[in-house]
């Protein structure tokens, strides 16, 4: 029982360069998350999808794009990076839509960093 | 809506001694309130929770928070700080029903605990 993983867990990229954020989790929970980490902000949430075939934007949606490809899996796409979104990425999970009585589950995050 | 606020962005305090990092929130209704601890380079864990029930809650690694209604605070506490402890705090607020189902974090709190 991994948990949540993501992959990769280093990136650098070039401003204008796109990659895909890479999340599974084999807990069978219905609902994930995408977050970033900023120093003095905390976690703010870019986008969540509830259940599986749903998505929907969070706080600071601006600049990706999300799919849910399946129940396991949760992908974070950046089309064209940008040295904003230089961040650490959580990929979480939960069992129903904001955890219900339950908690996330958070991966180890992928640190992003754009030139 | 609902907020967290984390007053403290450090707390200091030497090994043995009590600790206590500080959380209140706001909330239309009745909160379920969340602290997970992180520690370096790695993704949030959950430590406890409050849904309802007895206002003291305990959690792993010996630590417990107080839900306080009227002061609408859920601080962390752990009577003799390790310096395991060591890391950063984070508290979370969701509205118990109806309104958003995704939790709000605070922005953090750095715990150091000297030797």
């Amino acid at each position: 029982n991994a948990g949540v993983t993501q992959t990769p867990k280093f990136q650098v990229l070039k401003t204008g360069q796109s990659m895909t954020l890479q999340c599974a989790q084999d807990m069978n929970h219905n609902s994930m998350y995408w977050y970033r980490q900023d120093p003095g902000m905390g976690l703010r949430l870019i986008y969540y999808s509830a259940s599986e075939g749903t998505t929907d934007k969070g706080e600071v949606p601006n600049g990706y794009n999300v799919s849910r490809l399946n129940k396991r899996e949760f992908s974070l796409r950046l089309e064209s990076a940008a040295p904003s979104q230089t961040s650490v990425y959580f990929c979480a999970s939960s069992f129903l839509l904001g955890g219900g009585q339950e908690t996330q589950y958070f991966g180890p995050g992928t640190r992003l960093l754009v030139l | 809506a609902q907020s967290v606020a984390q007053p403290e962005d450090q707390v200091n305090v030497a090994e043995g001694n009590p600790l206590t990092v500080k959380c209140t929130y706001s909330v239309s209704g009745n909160p379920y309130l969340f602290w997970y601890v992180q520690y370096p380079n790695r993704g949030l864990q959950f430590l406890l929770k409050y849904i309802t029930g007895d206002n003291l809650v305990k959690g792993s690694y010996g630590f417990e928070a107080e839900f306080n209604k009227s002061q609408t605070s859920f601080h962390l506490k752990k009577p003799s700080a390790l310096v395991s402890d060591s890391a950063l705090y984070f508290c979370a607020v969701r509205e118990g029903s109806g309104g958003s189902y995704i939790p709000t974090f605070g922005r953090g709190t750095s715990l150091i605990v000297h030797p």
